[in-house]
Protein backbone atom coordinates (compact mmCIF):
# COMPACT_ATOMS: atom_id res chain seq x y z
CA UNK A 1 0.00 0.00 0.00
CA UNK A 2 1.09 3.68 -0.59
CA UNK A 3 3.08 5.22 2.51
CA UNK A 4 4.80 8.00 3.05
CA UNK A 5 7.15 8.47 6.25
CA UNK A 6 8.39 11.79 7.09
CA UNK A 7 11.23 12.34 9.19
CA UNK A 8 11.13 13.40 12.83
CA UNK A 9 10.24 16.72 14.98
CA UNK A 10 12.55 19.41 14.55
CA UNK A 11 13.25 21.92 17.18
CA UNK A 12 15.04 25.34 15.96
CA UNK A 13 16.21 28.78 16.23
CA UNK A 14 15.22 31.54 14.68
CA UNK A 15 16.81 32.14 12.22
CA UNK A 16 17.33 28.88 11.27
CA UNK A 17 16.90 26.36 8.57
CA UNK A 18 15.28 23.03 8.73
CA UNK A 19 14.89 19.99 6.15
CA UNK A 20 12.59 17.50 6.14
CA UNK A 21 12.32 13.98 4.20
CA UNK A 22 9.21 12.25 3.31
CA UNK A 23 10.19 8.51 1.89
CA UNK A 24 7.34 6.96 -0.42
CA UNK A 25 6.77 3.58 -0.77
CA UNK A 26 4.36 1.24 -2.49
CA UNK A 27 4.31 3.00 -6.36
CA UNK A 28 6.64 4.89 -8.41
CA UNK A 29 7.79 7.40 -7.12
CA UNK A 30 8.59 9.32 -10.20
CA UNK A 31 4.61 9.29 -11.30
CA UNK A 32 3.30 11.25 -9.03
CA UNK A 33 3.69 15.06 -7.50
CA UNK A 34 4.64 15.52 -4.40
CA UNK A 35 3.28 18.63 -2.43
CA UNK A 36 4.21 20.32 0.94
CA UNK A 37 1.36 21.85 3.08
CA UNK A 38 1.56 22.75 6.92
CA UNK A 39 -1.00 23.69 9.64
CA UNK A 40 0.05 25.95 11.94
CA UNK A 41 -1.50 26.18 15.72
CA UNK A 42 -4.59 27.74 15.41
CA UNK A 43 -4.56 28.02 11.50
CA UNK A 44 -5.76 26.15 8.82
CA UNK A 45 -3.74 23.91 6.03
CA UNK A 46 -1.94 25.49 4.01
CA UNK A 47 -0.33 24.75 0.93
CA UNK A 48 3.72 25.60 0.55
CA UNK A 49 4.58 24.06 -3.04
CA UNK A 50 5.10 20.65 -4.97
CA UNK A 51 7.61 19.05 -6.49
CA UNK A 52 7.44 16.67 -9.57
CA UNK A 53 9.84 14.05 -8.77
CA UNK A 54 10.25 13.14 -12.27
CA UNK A 55 12.36 15.90 -13.56
CA UNK A 56 12.57 18.06 -10.22
CA UNK A 57 10.57 20.54 -11.60
CA UNK A 58 9.08 22.75 -8.27
CA UNK A 59 6.07 25.59 -7.91
CA UNK A 60 6.25 27.40 -4.98
CA UNK A 61 3.78 29.66 -3.27
CA UNK A 62 4.81 33.76 -3.53
CA UNK A 63 4.35 33.46 0.60
CA UNK A 64 7.34 30.92 0.36
CA UNK A 65 9.38 32.28 -2.17
CA UNK A 66 13.17 32.44 -1.86
CA UNK A 67 12.68 30.55 1.73
CA UNK A 68 11.75 27.35 0.25
CA UNK A 69 13.68 24.74 -1.24
CA UNK A 70 12.16 21.41 -2.65
CA UNK A 71 14.30 18.58 -3.89
CA UNK A 72 13.98 14.57 -4.21
CA UNK A 73 16.51 11.85 -4.95
CA UNK A 74 14.58 9.31 -7.07
CA UNK A 75 17.39 6.54 -5.91
CA UNK A 76 15.42 6.40 -2.32
CA UNK A 77 12.09 7.55 -3.40
CA UNK A 78 12.30 10.74 -1.00
CA UNK A 79 11.14 14.12 -0.91
CA UNK A 80 12.47 16.70 0.64
CA UNK A 81 11.40 20.15 1.85
CA UNK A 82 13.94 22.54 3.38
CA UNK A 83 12.89 26.26 4.46
CA UNK A 84 15.17 29.21 6.00
CA UNK A 85 14.84 31.96 7.53
CA UNK A 86 12.59 30.56 10.40
CA UNK A 87 10.36 32.49 12.97
CA UNK A 88 7.97 31.83 15.34
CA UNK A 89 5.02 31.80 12.68
CA UNK A 90 6.57 28.90 11.11
CA UNK A 91 5.82 26.54 14.19
CA UNK A 92 3.99 24.36 12.65
CA UNK A 93 3.20 20.62 11.44
CA UNK A 94 4.26 19.83 8.35
CA UNK A 95 2.63 17.30 5.70
CA UNK A 96 3.70 16.08 2.64
CA UNK A 97 1.37 14.51 0.39
CA UNK A 98 0.54 12.80 -3.04
CA UNK A 99 -0.68 13.93 -5.68
CA UNK A 100 -3.12 11.39 -7.60
CA UNK A 101 -2.30 12.60 -10.99
CA UNK A 102 -0.27 10.58 -13.42
CA UNK A 103 2.81 12.97 -14.23
CA UNK A 104 0.83 15.82 -13.90
CA UNK A 105 -0.64 17.86 -11.12
CA UNK A 106 -3.95 17.23 -10.52
CA UNK A 107 -3.65 19.14 -7.59
CA UNK A 108 -5.28 17.39 -4.62
CA UNK A 109 -4.00 14.59 -1.72
CA UNK A 110 -4.79 11.76 -2.08
CA UNK A 111 -2.15 10.40 0.56
CA UNK A 112 -0.47 11.85 3.43
CA UNK A 113 3.00 11.32 5.42
CA UNK A 114 2.12 11.51 9.20
CA UNK A 115 3.92 15.01 9.45
CA UNK A 116 6.41 16.47 10.94
CA UNK A 117 5.96 19.08 13.86
CA UNK A 118 8.61 22.07 13.55
CA UNK A 119 8.65 23.85 16.56
CA UNK A 120 10.97 27.31 16.10
CA UNK A 121 11.72 28.77 19.69
CA UNK A 122 14.62 31.18 20.90
CA UNK B 1 -5.02 33.20 -4.21
CA UNK B 2 -8.82 32.08 -4.59
CA UNK B 3 -10.29 32.82 -1.37
CA UNK B 4 -12.06 29.33 0.19
CA UNK B 5 -14.25 30.65 3.17
CA UNK B 6 -16.27 27.44 5.23
CA UNK B 7 -19.20 27.56 6.63
CA UNK B 8 -20.21 27.45 9.88
CA UNK B 9 -16.68 27.27 11.85
CA UNK B 10 -18.23 25.31 14.61
CA UNK B 11 -21.09 22.54 13.96
CA UNK B 12 -22.71 20.89 17.31
CA UNK B 13 -24.43 17.88 16.18
CA UNK B 14 -25.50 13.88 17.39
CA UNK B 15 -24.72 10.76 16.65
CA UNK B 16 -27.50 9.66 13.62
CA UNK B 17 -28.12 13.51 12.49
CA UNK B 18 -27.20 14.96 8.57
CA UNK B 19 -25.13 17.53 8.79
CA UNK B 20 -24.51 19.92 5.96
CA UNK B 21 -20.91 22.53 5.80
CA UNK B 22 -20.62 24.95 3.15
CA UNK B 23 -17.79 26.08 0.99
CA UNK B 24 -17.82 29.41 -0.74
CA UNK B 25 -15.29 30.45 -3.35
CA UNK B 26 -14.19 33.83 -4.17
CA UNK B 27 -14.20 33.14 -7.85
CA UNK B 28 -15.58 30.34 -10.09
CA UNK B 29 -13.64 27.54 -9.74
CA UNK B 30 -15.76 25.37 -11.88
CA UNK B 31 -15.76 21.68 -9.79
CA UNK B 32 -12.36 21.70 -8.75
CA UNK B 33 -12.90 21.08 -4.98
CA UNK B 34 -11.96 18.56 -3.21
CA UNK B 35 -12.61 17.76 0.86
CA UNK B 36 -10.56 16.03 3.50
CA UNK B 37 -11.24 15.26 6.97
CA UNK B 38 -8.86 15.94 9.64
CA UNK B 39 -8.62 14.28 13.88
CA UNK B 40 -6.69 15.52 16.23
CA UNK B 41 -3.39 14.66 15.86
CA UNK B 42 -3.70 12.40 12.29
CA UNK B 43 -3.02 14.13 8.52
CA UNK B 44 -6.25 14.92 6.67
CA UNK B 45 -8.01 12.05 4.74
CA UNK B 46 -8.96 12.61 1.22
CA UNK B 47 -13.11 12.00 0.89
CA UNK B 48 -14.62 13.69 -1.95
CA UNK B 49 -12.77 15.34 -5.25
CA UNK B 50 -13.80 17.23 -8.44
CA UNK B 51 -16.51 18.21 -5.82
CA UNK B 52 -18.82 15.40 -6.32
CA UNK B 53 -16.38 12.35 -6.85
CA UNK B 54 -16.19 10.20 -3.47
CA UNK B 55 -12.48 8.35 -2.97
CA UNK B 56 -12.43 4.84 -2.53
CA UNK B 57 -12.85 3.52 0.28
CA UNK B 58 -14.68 6.46 1.59
CA UNK B 59 -17.97 5.70 3.17
CA UNK B 60 -21.37 6.50 1.23
CA UNK B 61 -22.68 8.82 3.94
CA UNK B 62 -20.53 11.54 2.92
CA UNK B 63 -21.42 13.10 -0.27
CA UNK B 64 -20.26 16.59 -1.99
CA UNK B 65 -22.16 18.72 -4.28
CA UNK B 66 -22.29 22.37 -6.04
CA UNK B 67 -20.25 24.14 -8.71
CA UNK B 68 -18.81 27.32 -9.75
CA UNK B 69 -18.30 29.21 -6.37
CA UNK B 70 -21.25 27.30 -4.06
CA UNK B 71 -20.00 23.94 -2.81
CA UNK B 72 -21.63 21.64 -0.50
CA UNK B 73 -20.43 18.42 1.86
CA UNK B 74 -22.78 16.71 3.39
CA UNK B 75 -22.80 13.69 5.77
CA UNK B 76 -25.71 11.16 6.56
CA UNK B 77 -26.19 9.39 10.04
CA UNK B 78 -23.64 11.25 11.87
CA UNK B 79 -21.00 8.49 13.20
CA UNK B 80 -18.86 9.20 16.32
CA UNK B 81 -15.90 8.61 14.17
CA UNK B 82 -17.21 11.30 12.00
CA UNK B 83 -16.64 13.86 14.61
CA UNK B 84 -13.17 15.81 13.09
CA UNK B 85 -12.38 19.12 11.29
CA UNK B 86 -13.75 19.73 7.55
CA UNK B 87 -12.10 21.46 5.06
CA UNK B 88 -12.15 22.29 1.61
CA UNK B 89 -9.94 22.86 -0.74
CA UNK B 90 -9.88 24.42 -4.55
CA UNK B 91 -7.59 23.57 -7.08
CA UNK B 92 -8.72 25.85 -10.41
CA UNK B 93 -5.85 27.92 -9.87
CA UNK B 94 -2.75 27.38 -7.63
CA UNK B 95 -4.33 25.39 -4.58
CA UNK B 96 -6.45 27.04 -1.38
CA UNK B 97 -8.04 25.88 1.62
CA UNK B 98 -10.85 27.03 3.92
CA UNK B 99 -10.33 27.44 7.20
CA UNK B 100 -12.05 24.56 8.78
CA UNK B 101 -15.37 23.25 10.01
CA UNK B 102 -15.48 21.36 13.70
CA UNK B 103 -17.81 19.03 13.52
CA UNK B 104 -18.72 18.40 17.28
CA UNK B 105 -20.88 16.54 19.64
CA UNK B 106 -23.81 18.11 21.21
Amino acid sequence: QVQLVQSGAEVKTPGASVKVSCKASGYTFSDQYIHWVRLAPGQGLEWMGRINPNNGDTLYTQKFQGRVTMTRDTSISTAYMDLSGLTSDDTAVYYCARDPGYRSGWNYFDNWGQGTLVTVSS
Amino acid sequence: DIEMTQSPSTLSASVGDRVTISCRAGQNINNWLAWYQQKPGKAPKLLIYMASSLESGVSTRFSGSGSGTEFTLSISGLQPDDFAIYYCQQYSRFLSFGQGTRVEVK
